[in-house]
């Protein structure tokens, strides 16, 4: 069991490009978090996800980010129009049920020059 | 804004002796978790105590929760140097709401110095 996968471990963007950060859930998990982490600080929730649909996603800002978990394939979270302050280091956890048995990922460090 | 805050903020220690770190949440909850975040790495979950339990321990650590105070501490005993990392206390929302969102803290960096 390979654990929570993400993919790219760093990720270099231009001001004005797209992001797309990847996620892996561990097997037979469904459900899928992701959180953002600044410098210095404690993970900040943004979406929760389960196969095709978001749960919860009051932590997304209200543009430019937006995240999916399609039937087959890995969980995106993609972020459009990349701003300096979106630079930080991005978390995805996954489950089998609620927060229960929680593991996270080793993140994205994505640098936005 | 956070629900749990972590005090100290960083804490320096030398190899053997105990760490003792707190946390503060602002709102009820079900659970709160400990989790450990090498320099530049994700998230090691350390141990969950539930509402209702007073203390619990996991090897080296030990973790107390008091909800009359919102407050949780976590004792880390006979340190070595590779405990070095910083420490974050997480709550669940506390209510029946999507079960899924974790509220960190800032975390607290601990340097335990052979």
């Amino acid at each position: 069991n390979a654990g929570v996968m993400q993919n790219p471990r760093h990720l270099v963007r231009r001001r004005g490009q797209e992001a797309r950060l990847r996620c892996s859930p561990m097997k037979g998990h469904s459900h899928v978090y992701w959180y953002r982490q600044l410098p210095e600080e404690g993970l900040k929730f943004m979406v929760y996800l389960q196969k095709e649909n978001i749960i919860d996603e009051s932590g997304m800002p209200k543009e430019r980010f937006s995240a999916e978990f399609p039937k087959e394939g890995p969980s995106i979270l993609r972020i459009q129009q990349v701003v300096r302050g979106d630079s930080a280091a991005y978390f995805c956890a996954s489950s089998r049920q609620g927060i229960h048995g929680y593991t996270f990922g080793s993140g994205t460090r994505l640098t936005v020059v | 804004s956070q629900q749990g805050e972590e005090d100290p903020q960083a804490l320096s220690i030398q190899e053997g002796e105990n760490a003792t770190m707190n946390c503060s949440y602002k709102t009820s909850i079900n659970n709160l978790q400990w989790y450990r975040q090498n320099s530049g790495r994700g998230l090691v979950h350390l141990i969950l105590i539930r509402s209702n339990e007073r203390e619990k321990h996991s090897g080296r650590l030990r973790v107390t929760l008091d909800t009359s105070k919102k407050s949780s501490s976590l004792l880390i005993t006979a340190s070595r140097a590779a405990d070095t990392a910083s420490y974050f206390c997480a709550t669940d929302a506390g209510y029946g709401g999507s079960q899924g969102n974790l509220i960190f803290g800032k975390g607290t960096k601990l340097s335990v110095k052979p």
